[in-house]
């Protein structure tokens, strides 16, 4: 099956810093969304982006599918982002995703 | 987005029973749900597809006959796990696909924290 690998696993900024997540996909995709999964599980979905560019407030998202990654940023961090980012993709067409290995960033003050 | 919401968010319960979770697509239909799992500190495995009006698809190593996954309407999925057992406590999430779109964008619920004591 498809590997999903995130990077870096952990990241711990100060209050405002910027960063950047990775993740590398092994096969080509149709569907690749990005989550954030807030401390008491929920996962939020932040941008479906299978390519190209998204932009929403101080998150952006890049995926280049020809080279099998995407990438999330995160701008001027709050203590409200941290938690665990997923990346996870999939065939498309309302099919399953297999999520990618997480990155656990904690924001302090 | 699309709404999906579980029930319940928390269950203990003693070894040997079974719990039902329930999983409910709220104003759209979905013909398709997926069960994962989520382990302390792991990453989400998906455990099954619960397919309306017929049989779910259970991925590799996943037991179906301690995981029944039962798909009885278009708005809602169930997962019971039969004679728990304390290795089967775990976070199980459910999703569906965001409705009248070919994107197959998923949209997950909050969860269900199962303790097995």
């Amino acid at each position: 099956g498809i590997q999903v690998e995130q990077s870096p696993p952990d990241l711990i900024l100060q209050e405002g810093a910027n960063s950047t997540l990775r993740c590398n996909f092994s096969d080509s995709v149709n569907n690749l969304q990005w989550f954030h999964q807030n401390p008491w599980g929920q996962l939020i979905n932040l941008f479906y982006i299978p390519s190209g560019t998204k932009q929403n407030g101080r998150l952006s998202a890049t995926t280049v599918a020809t080279e099998r990654y995407s990438l999330l940023y995160i701008s001027s961090s709050q203590t409200t982002d941290s938690g665990v980012y997923f990346c996870a993709v999939g065939p498309g067409g309302g099919n399953k995703l297999t999520f990618g290995t997480g990155t656990q960033l904690k924001v302090e003050l | 987005g699309a709404v999906v919401s579980q029930h319940p968010s928390r269950v203990i319960c003693k070894s040997g029973t079974s719990v039902k979770i329930e999983c409910r697509s709220l104003d759209f239909q979905a013909t398709t749900m997926f069960w994962y799992r989520q382990f302390p500190k792991q990453s989400l495995m998906l455990m099954a597809t619960s397919n309306e009006g017929s049989k779910a698809t259970y991925e590799q190593g996943v037991e179906k006959d301690k995981f029944l996954i039962n798909h009885a309407s278009l708005t809602l999925s169930t997962l019971t796990v039969t004679s728990a057992h304390p290795e089967d406590s775990s976070f199980y999430i459910c999703s569906a696909p965001r409705p009248a779109s070919n994107t197959g964008e998923l949209f997950f619920g909050e969860g269900s924290r199962l303790t097995v004591l």
